[in-house]
């Protein structure tokens, strides 16, 4: 059975500072991997998915997230954080060759300080 | 592409009324998926249907929940009885379906108020 952790409920940084939010999996197969982002009152969308090509794996806005396999994680970073990147983050892994049905996260609120 | 397109953006209603949400997915995919977003529980998924069959309901709270799909380009969830417990966002998505590494495309969600 597949499942996700992420580290943190909140994460709080200056603008400007590194971003690094947690994402560890379980899953009794080989993974995909996927971060999406939610704004305020909007719908998650896609930043980023590993489907088992590069381990680090560049997404939109400068995130990018590296699998390690042996740590069994997936975290998202970026090295400078701006305002507009204040949302919540959501990690979430579909295993392969069963359901495709992907479970997610429990969320990470990201704030970001002036 | 317009997106998954989600009707009411917004419902307040008393107990004990019927609630019906609405969903249009991106044309062309397959799959299709509601979701419910609460502070506590956090993204649960209700059911989804791949070709507009309904595959897994599991996720359903109760009988009072239901959902249908009558074409590829439309589906609905309704709520009969209407309880303030089901007070939450709900989320619609798709995606081409069939693989899993296909992302999900959501909808901006219809947050339902129950007084």
């Amino acid at each position: 059975a597949q499942s996700v952790t992420q580290l943190g409920s909140h994460v709080s940084v200056s603008e400007g500072a590194l971003v690094l939010l947690r994402c560890n999996y379980s899953s009794s197969v080989p993974p995909y991997l996927f971060w999406y982002v939610q704004y305020p009152n909007q719908g998650l969308q896609l930043l980023l998915k590993y489907t088992s090509a590069a381990t680090l794996v560049k997404g939109i806005n400068g995130f990018e997230a590296e699998f390690k396999k042996s740590e069994t994680s997936f975290h998202l970073t970026k090295p400078s954080a701006h305002m507009s990147d204040a949302a919540e983050y959501f990690c979430a892994v579909s295993e392969g060759g069963g359901s495709y049905i992907p479970t997610f996260g429990r969320g990470t609120s990201l704030i970001v300080h002036p | 592409d317009a997106g998954v397109i989600q009707s009411p953006r917004h419902e307040v209603t008393e107990m004990g009324q019927e609630v019906t949400l609405r969903c249009k997915p991106i044309s062309g995919h397959n799959s299709l998926f509601w979701y419910r977003q609460t502070m506590m529980r956090g993204l649960e998924l209700l059911i989804y249907f791949n070709n507009n069959v309904p595959i897994d309901d599991s996720g359903m709270p109760e009988d009072r929940f239901s959902a249908k799909m009558p074409n590829a380009s439309f589906s609905t969830l309704k709520i009969q009885p209407s309880e303030p417990r089901d007070s939450a966002v709900y989320f619609c998505a798709s995606n081409l379906g069939g693989g899993t590494y296909n992302e999900q495309f959501f909808g901006p969600g219809t947050r339902l108020t129950v007084l």
